[in-house]
């Protein structure tokens, strides 16, 4: 019973460089988000999609894009990394949109030296 | 402004005293209402939610919240706390209210004294 499944698990990239945080999960979710995590500021979201074909912005979207592949795989790419990236990306679905349980990946640590 | 808002950052209880950690919303209707925990190094966990009827809600590991409209809290209790609920917890607010997105407080960190 995976879940939702994120990967990689960590990363350390240089400033300027890209990098695509992949998540997917089996539990046949509509709707998948990307939060980040940093210490003090709980969670974040970054963006979400309510349902297959649809994305939209969360709190802090800036520097990030997404893309909604199909209903199990949601990416959150980073175009050019920055040190204010360095944080936990948590990815997590749930069967609707912000009224049901949401289920959570175990985390991406990345660090942007 | 929209917020949710954990008013404790750090709290330490010993084992087996009782816990409360507080939680307080700013919306204009009553949002959707849940409590995650995280354990170290891991992800986050649901311990309950709330959406209405009993404002007393039961939830997983011995955990119960009560919500209180007067108050916009939904705060979160442990009778007798055990070393395992070392952790950090996370209020968080959902449904139309709340824009049809889970948005989280800060979080308070839970420390267990033998």
């Amino acid at each position: 019973n995976a879940g939702v499944t994120q990967t990689p698990k960590f990363q350390v990239l240089k400033t300027g460089q890209s990098m695509t945080l992949q998540c997917a999960q089996d539990m046949n979710h509509n709707s998948m988000y990307w939060y980040r995590q940093d210490p003090g500021m709980g969670l974040r979201l970054i963006y979400y999609s309510a349902s297959e074909g649809t994305t939209d912005k969360g709190e802090v979207p800036n520097g990030y894009n997404v893309s909604r592949l199909n209903k199990r795989e949601f990416s959150l790419r980073l175009e050019s990394a920055a040190p204010s990236q360095t944080s936990v990306y948590f990815c997590a679905s749930s069967e609707r949109t912000g009224n049901t349980e949401a289920f959570f990946g175990q985390g991406t640590r990345l660090t942007v030296v | 402004a929209q917020s949710v808002t954990q008013p404790d950052i750090h709290i330490t209880v010993s084992e087996g005293a009782s816990l409360e950690l507080r939680c307080n919303y700013s919306y204009g209707a009553t949002p959707y209402l849940f409590w995650y925990v995280q354990s170290p190094g891991q992800g986050l966990q649901l311990l309950l939610k709330y959406f209405s009827g009993d404002t007393l809600v039961q939830g997983i590991k011995g955990f119960e919240a009560e919500f209180k409209r007067s108050q916009s809290s939904f705060n979160l209790r442990k009778p007798s706390v055990h070393w395992s609920d070392a952790a950090e917890y996370f209020c968080a607010v959902g449904g139309k209210a709340a824009g049809n997105k889970l948005t989280f407080g800060g979080g308070t960190r839970v420390l267990v004294k033998p």
